[in-house]
């Protein structure tokens, strides 16, 4: 069956960077894109980009361009998300979710979640 | 960019239909896709383009899109349908995703 696996929670501070590991299993890894979606504390789904794990090329939200960088290893399955130049406001869970196709693009397996915390 | 408005909450009795809406300008000529969120887990996919049904997920989900509204609708409403529900559409031209802002249904 199709899973994600991401890395623990993570505190960092303001200025900081943090990087956020999901590892696919189940499902053949390039075949499939990589979504990064964010959810700050009580509010709603925001879209940050996707990876393709075929050719490695990305395609990030405007808001954060220059902030995020999305990889992957095909070796182990594993797709990255980094975030650079922390600000309060990023505090979120961060969820990597797999791609799929159809007439349109969705996604339609999600990782468990990772709790992304920037405090001084 | 294109925006997704979505009721921000939805109250139905146990056994009564659910009706949440998505509208952005011509939604209609889009793809739309539904995820249920309950609390303290991630979102899953309940139906994408516009009425499709992952399996597992049961046929009291449904969905509909036309004009400047999408209609998730969910039938004979079960105590265990409690949860935000978010809308999301595929911008082609830049293809980037766009996630409406989220309704919380409850059950009475």
């Amino acid at each position: 069956q199709v899973q994600l696996v991401q890395s623990g929670a993570e505190v960092k501070k303001p200025g900081a960077s943090v990087k956020v590991s999901c590892k696919a299993s189940g499902y053949t890894f390039t075949s499939y894109g990589i979504s990064w979606v964010r959810q700050a504390p009580g509010q709603g789904l925001e879209w940050m980009g996707w990876i393709s794990a075929y050719n490695g090329n990305t395609n990030y939200a405007q808001k954060l361009q220059g902030r995020v960088t999305m990889t992957t290893d095909t070796s182990t399955s594993t797709a990255y998300m980094e975030l650079r130049s922390l600000r309060s406001d990023d505090t979120a869970v961060y969820y990597c979710a797999r791609r799929a196709y159809s007439s349109s693009s969705f996604v339609d397996y999600w990782g468990q979640g990772t709790l992304v915390t920037v405090s001084s | 960019s294109y925006v997704l408005t979505q009721p921000p909450s939805v109250s139905v009795a146990p056994g009564q239909t659910a009706r949440i809406t998505c509208g952005g300008n011509n939604i209609g000529s889009k793809s739309v896709h539904w995820y249920q969120q309950k609390p303290g887990q991630a979102p899953v996919l309940v139906v994408y383009d516009d009425s499709d049904r992952p399996s597992g997920i049961p046929e009291r989900f449904s969905g509909s899109n036309s004009g400047n509204t999408a209609t998730l609708t969910i039938s004979r409403v079960e105590a265990g349908d409690e949860a935000d529900y978010y809308c999301q559409v595929w911008d082609s031209s830049s293809d980037h995703y766009v996630f409406g802002t989220g309704t919380k249904v409850t059950v009475l």
